[in-house]
């Protein structure tokens, strides 16, 4: 079973700073690597998606890299904003069964 | 384009009552998923259904959870009867096709007692 481990559990920088959030996953069979952000009380919110083919995405001030021979992929976040503390999960979807599997999540909170 | 689509969107219940949730997913969207969320986890798969079939509900409780799609379109998860251990959160999800991104619902905060 694909196992996707995410550290640190939570974040914390002040507003401005550069960061990375890092997911590992154990299963390198996969058909894409998927962020999403999740706000307190809501659903997720679909950040970026990186096929298996790909080794980057970016999206405004978001970039995520995949290096799938190494189970790992990071999340890149520009100049933090305030607007940015949210948890932060990455999903992987295997080839065997056609699952999602999820980290647990990075907590990130932006102290103005 | 509207997003997916869940209600209640809060749901207190005893336990041994019966709860149900109800899910639009985004027009288009042939697959569709049912996971639940605990505090502090990531969503875990409850059912997906392709279409109007279920191709993976080998993580559905089946003894008291049910689910169903009719028309291939919205769908209707059921807890009868809940258990304490149910309490959490119920999301939506669904994508074009195998290779789109996922997209969720704002979910359903179940709380039984």
């Amino acid at each position: 079973k694909q196992e996707v481990t995410q550290i640190p559990a939570a974040l914390s920088v002040p507003e401005g700073e550069n960061l990375v959030l890092n997911c590992s996953f154990t299963d390198s069979a996969i058909y894409n690597l998927q962020w999403f952000r999740q706000d307190p009380g809501k659903g997720l919110t679909s950040l970026l998606l990186i096929q298996s083919s790909q080794r980057e995405q970016t999206s405004g001030r978001l970039n995520a890299s995949l290096d799938k021979s190494s189970g790992r992929s990071t999340l890149y976040i520009a100049a933090s904003q305030p607007g940015d503390s949210a948890t932060y999960l990455c999903a992987v979807r295997v080839v065997t069964g056609n699952q999602f599997y999820f980290g647990t999540g990075t907590s990130l909170t932006v102290i103005p | 384009e509207a997003g997916v689509v869940q209600s209640p969107r809060y749901k207190i219940i005893e336990k041994k009552q019966p709860v149900a949730f109800w899910c639009n997913p985004i027009s288009g969207h042939n697959t569709l998923y049912w996971y639940r969320q605990n505090l502090g986890q990531g969503p875990e798969l409850l059912i997906r259904y392709e279409n109007e079939e279920a191709v993976d509900d080998s993580q559905l409780p089946k003894d008291r959870f049910s689910a169903e799609r009719l028309k291939g379109v919205d769908s209707t998860l059921k807890i009868q009867p809940a258990e304490l251990g149910d309490s959490a959160v119920y999301l939506c999800a669904s994508s074009r096709v195998i290779n789109s991104p996922l997209h969720f619902g704002n979910g359903t905060r179940l709380t039984v007692t």
